[in-house]
C-alpha cells in the first residue's frame, strides 16, 4: 500500500514564475491537508480538502495561492508569481477521515522543497 | 486560535529518559498527537491521546491532562536514532464543518549524545 506521494521532491523557480505541487493521498483516503514548514519551524496549516471541496482554507494566503482536489487525479497546490518568501518545504498529508475522528491520524508525504531564486 | 508551546531543544545521553512537555490552549479539544520528524524527512505518527491518562507504546509513552491543557511525550532507553524533532499537535472542533485539522507546535529538537 503506497504511502502519500508528493512530487516533485525539489522544485526551483525564479521569482514571478508559477509553482505546482502535486499530492496523491494514500489509497482509501479522501481527506487531504497541505502544510508549510520553514527551516527550524513547525508545520503551519494551509488548507484542508476533500474530494472536489475545500473544507478549510484559513491558513492559505489570500493571494497567489490556491488548492484543489479534483474527483480524478492528485491534489494540487498552486503558487502563482512566486517570491523568495515562498521558499519552504510543503508537506501534504492524508487521512481516511477528519483527524481526531475515530482515531483518524495524518499520514505525511516526503514533501516538496521549493526554492525561489 | 490556538497556542501550542513546547521547548525548543533538549539534550540527553544514550540510554537515558527524556520527557518533552507540551501545553496548549484551544476550544473544542478533539485529541492530541505526537509526531517524530527527522531532518529533511516527513513527520511520522507516534501517539494519539483523547482521554486523560497515559498511553504506552514500547519505549514511547504519551500523557494527557485535558483540564490542564498539558501533555508530555516520554522517550525511554534513548537511542542515537531518536535524535529528531518531536512535534506536538492538537485537533480541535473549530466549527461544525471545519473539524479535523491539526495545529502543530514548533517542535522540540532532541539531541541524543553518546
Amino acid at each position: 500500500n503506497a504511502g502519500v506521494m508528493q512530487n516533485p521532491r525539489h522544485l526551483v523557480r525564479r521569482r514571478g514564475q508559477e509553482a505546482r505541487l502535486r499530492c496523491s493521498p494514500m489509497k482509501g483516503h479522501s481527506h487531504v491537508y497541505w502544510y508549510r514548514q520553514l527551516p527550524e519551524e513547525g508545520l503551519k496549516f494551509m488548507v484542508y480538502l476533500q474530494k472536489e471541496n475545500i473544507i478549510d482554507e484559513s491558513g492559505m494566503p489570500k493571494e497567489r495561492f490556491s488548492a484543489e482536489f479534483p474527483k480524478e487525479g492528485p491534489s494540487i497546490l498552486r503558487i502563482q508569481q512566486v517570491v523568495r518568501g515562498d521558499s519552504a518545504a510543503y508537506f501534504c498529508a492524508s487521512s481516511p477521515g477528519p483527524t481526531g475522528y475515530y482515531n483518524s491520524t495524518l499520514h505525511f508525504g516526503n514533501g516538496t522543497r521549493l526554492t525561489v531564486t | 486560535g490556538q497556542n501550542i508551546d513546547q521547548p525548543t531543544e533538549m539534550t540527553a545521553t544514550e540510554g537515558a529518559i527524556v520527557q518533552i512537555n507540551c501545553t496548549y490552549q484551544t476550544s473544542g479539544f478533539n485529541g492530541l498527537f505526537w509526531y517524530q520528524q527527522h531532518a529533511g524527512e516527513a513527520p511520522t505518527f507516534l501517539s494519539y491521546n483523547v482521554l486523560d491518562g497515559l498511553e504506552e507504546k514500547g519505549r514511547f509513552s504519551s500523557f494527557l491532562s485535558r483540564s490542564k491543557g498539558y501533555s508530555y511525550l516520554l522517550l525511554k532507553e534513548l537511542q542515537m536514532k531518536d535524535s529528531a524533532s518531536y512535534l506536538c499537535a492538537v485537533s480541535s472542533l473549530m466549527t461544525t464543518d471545519s473539524w479535523g485539522k491539526l495545529q502543530f507546535g514548533a517542535g522540540t529538537q532532541v539531541v541524543v549524545t553518546p
